[in-house]
Formats: C-alpha cells, structure tokens, sequence
C-alpha cells in the first residue's frame, strides 16, 4: 500500500460545477500538506499549502485537512475549463523536505 | 531567469547510454531538489541539495544515478548505462527559504528505447 493514496479519475465536470478532490494517507507524521496543480507537459505548481487540521480558502479553492482520518480534500468553487489540469496532493513529515506525492486526479472541465 | 530553467526538455537515449540532465535554480533558493515522474504517477523523490551538500540522496533508485551540485547552483542529474525503466520525467525544484515552497521546471522527458 501506498502512502498516499489518489483516485487518478479521469474526472469530468460541466463548467461552473462544484469540484472535489481527494486524498487519503497511512503516515500519521505527515504534518505538512499541499495541493499542486499541474498542466500538460508542465512542471507542478503549488495550489494550496496547509499545516496541520483545518480549513484554508483561497479564492474558488478551499483545501480541508482531517489529521483524525487521514484524510485531505481539495473543493474547486464554479470551476473553469482554464482549471483542467492534473491535480496533485502532496504531503511531508515534519523536519523533512521530502514531499510525497499522490498520483494525481485529471480534471476536464468542458465549457 | 525568473523560474527554474532545466535542459535539455527532451532527450531520447539508447539503451545503455549515459545521460545527462541540467538544472539551472531560481537566483538565491539555496534548497534543490530532483523528482522523478513516470507516465501517470505522481512525482518520486529522488534526492535534495542544500547549497552544495546533498543531504538526501535515499531516492536515488540505485548506483547509475548521481547528482551533482558543485558550486551551490546549477545542479548535474547523471544517469549511467540508461534502461528503459529510466523513461520518465525528471523534474528539478528549488525552495523558497521563508515560506518553504517548491518551485518546479518544466522537467526533462527522457525516453530510452
């Protein structure tokens, strides 16, 4: 089993429809998690970066942590056809750099 | 430049082949890092560089891969006597030190035939 576990669709949605994402993980010292967007043949770009529980929106994105069931979730608010891209959870110990990464969810989002 | 610069974007190698791969770091990120991305997977760690010292090397998946920061900069990827295992994008980070993001290439796509 992996760490970190990510369903990796693909997903399809109509524009303006609500988004969610999700990943689950098995290491109970992650304390850092993150949300990085990614485009075809691009690098990842950081999306949302949390520490610990709780809820953090930025704009249409709102990342939710659930330390207690080892569970993080990514909502995309009236999504976009600008927001189809492979999405990508990542999460680390802390006191270590190294990011472990979900396989990635691909999201089409058809105008 | 004002991202992370690596080259070449693509390479093809023959079986057997050394390559390669270069990343050219955001000015002034001290912290470097070297990712692995194999068709439809999330990236892998492979190693980590802070300054010239790699403090992380426990992804590296065995003795033909070796990387390479001399002078704090630029960084090296080398990968010795490829296999077509190898095939994947590498993808090279660097790390802003206050907030601790993760800056990404675009990657290098290696492809051994």
């Amino acid at each position: 089993q992996k760490e970190v576990e990510q369903d990796p669709g693909p997903l399809s949605v109509p524009e303006g429809a609500i988004v969610s994402l999700n990943c689950t993980y098995s290491n109970s010292a992650f304390q850092y998690f993150m949300w990085y967007r990614q485009y075809s043949r691009k690098g990842p770009e950081l999306l949302m970066y949390t520490y610990s529980s709780g809820n953090k929106e930025d704009g249409r994105f709102t990342a939710q942590v659930d330390k207690s069931s080892k569970y993080i979730s990514l909502f995309i608010r009236d999504s976009q056809p600008s927001d189809s891209a492979t999405y990508l959870c990542a999460m680390r110990r802390g006191g270590s750099e190294k990011l472990v990464f979900g396989k990635g969810t691909k999201l089409t989002v058809n105008p | 430049g004002a991202g992370v610069s690596q080259s070449p974007r693509y390479k093809v190698a023959k079986r057997g082949q050394d390559v390669a791969l270069r990343c050219d770091p955001i000015s002034g990120h001290v912290s470097l890092f070297w990712y692995q991305q194999a068709l439809g997977q999330g990236p892998e760690f492979l190693t980590y560089f802070q300054n010239e010292a790699q403090l992380d090397k426990s992804g590296l998946p065995s003795d033909r891969f070796f990387a390479e920061r001399p002078e704090g900069s630029v960084s090296t990827l080398k990968i010795q006597r490829t296999q077509q295992e190898d095939s994947a994008v590498y993808l090279c980070a660097t790390q802003r030190l206050n907030t601790g993001e993760l800056f990404f290439g675009e990657g290098s796509r290696l492809t051994v035939l």
